[in-house]
C-alpha cells in the first residue's frame, strides 16, 4: 500500500532554510488522480497546511508562507520537497506530508482531503 | 481566509456515550469538509471527506452531516479507541486549506 515518508535535518538554525523531502513508496508520485501536500503541527498546536503540488510542478502555496516557500517535484525519484527561508522558532513544528485527493467540480479540478500521511518529522528551529 | 470553528474544544464522555462534534466556517463550503482523527504522536487519519463520505475502513459508528456553514461529526457509540483529538477542514478555498482547532475527546 501507499506509504509517504519524510526525511531532513531534525534541526535548522534561525534564518537558515529548512529542507525536507517527502518519497512515496507503494505508488506512483506520476499520476493525475492526487496532489502532494505539506501540512505541520506546532508542539501542543493545531494543524496548519502549508502547500501543495502536482506531479507537473504546479503549486497551491499558503498565502502566509508563500514569500518563504519553494516545493518542487521529482518524479525520477517518486519524492517531493518543502524548502523554507528565514525561518524562526515560530517554524518548530512537526511537519507532515500526504496525499491529497482530487475535488471534481464541474468546470474545475483541485487538491482535496489528506487521505494518506507520512509519520511527521520534528523539525526544531534554534541555534 | 475561511475560519473554522469547532465546539467543543474538550468533551468528556463514558464507553456507549453518543458523542457529537460541531464544525463551523466563516463562510460556505459547500459540502468540501474533512473530519480527522489524531492520537497522540501520530499523524492525523482521515474519517469523513465531501461531509458525509465515510472512508472505506473507518468504522460505521462514525458519521458526517451538514453543508454551508455548519457541520457535526457524530459517534453513535464511543469505543475505547476513539479517545484522540479530532479536526475538521475545509477544502473548498485553498487560499488556504484551513483546519478546525480541534476537539480532545477524553475519558469522563
Amino acid at each position: 500500500q501507499l506509504q509517504l515518508q519524510e526525511s531532513g535535518p531534525g534541526l535548522v538554525k534561525p534564518s537558515e532554510t529548512l529542507s525536507l523531502t517527502c518519497t512515496v513508496s507503494g505508488g506512483s508520485i506520476s499520476t493525475s488522480k492526487f496532489y502532494w501536500g505539506w501540512i505541520r503541527q506546532s508542539p501542543g498546536k493545531g494543524l496548519e497546511w502549508i502547500g501543495t503540488i502536482f506531479y507537473s510542478g504546479s503549486t497551491y502555496d499558503n498565502p502566509s508562507l508563500k514569500s518563504r516557500l519553494t516545493m518542487i517535484v521529482d518524479t525520477s525519484k517518486n519524492q517531493f520537497s518543502l524548502k523554507l527561508s528565514s525561518v524562526t522558532a515560530a517554524d518548530t513544528a512537526v511537519y507532515y506530508c500526504a496525499r491529497q485527493g482530487l475535488v471534481l467540480v464541474p468546470g474545475t479540478v483541485g487538491p482535496g482531503s489528506f487521505d494518506i500521511w507520512g509519520q511527521g518529522t520534528m523539525v526544531t528551529v534554534s541555534s | 481566509d475561511i475560519q473554522m470553528t469547532q465546539s467543543p474544544s474538550t468533551l468528556s464522555a463514558s464507553i456507549g456515550d453518543r458523542v457529537t462534534i460541531t464544525c463551523r466556517a466563516s463562510q460556505s463550503i459547500r459540502s468540501w469538509l474533512a473530519w480527522y482523527q489524531q492520537k497522540p504522536g501520530k499523524a492525523p487519519k482521515l474519517l469523513i471527506s465531501k461531509a458525509s463520505s465515510l472512508e472505506s475502513g473507518v468504522p460505521p459508528r462514525f458519521s458526517g452531516s451538514g453543508s454551508g456553514t455548519e457541520f457535526t461529526l457524530t459517534i453513535s457509540s464511543l469505543q475505547p479507541d476513539d479517545f484522540a483529538t479530532y479536526y475538521c477542514q475545509q477544502y473548498n478555498s485553498y487560499s488556504p486549506f484551513t483546519f478546525g482547532p480541534g476537539t480532545k475527546v477524553d475519558i469522563k
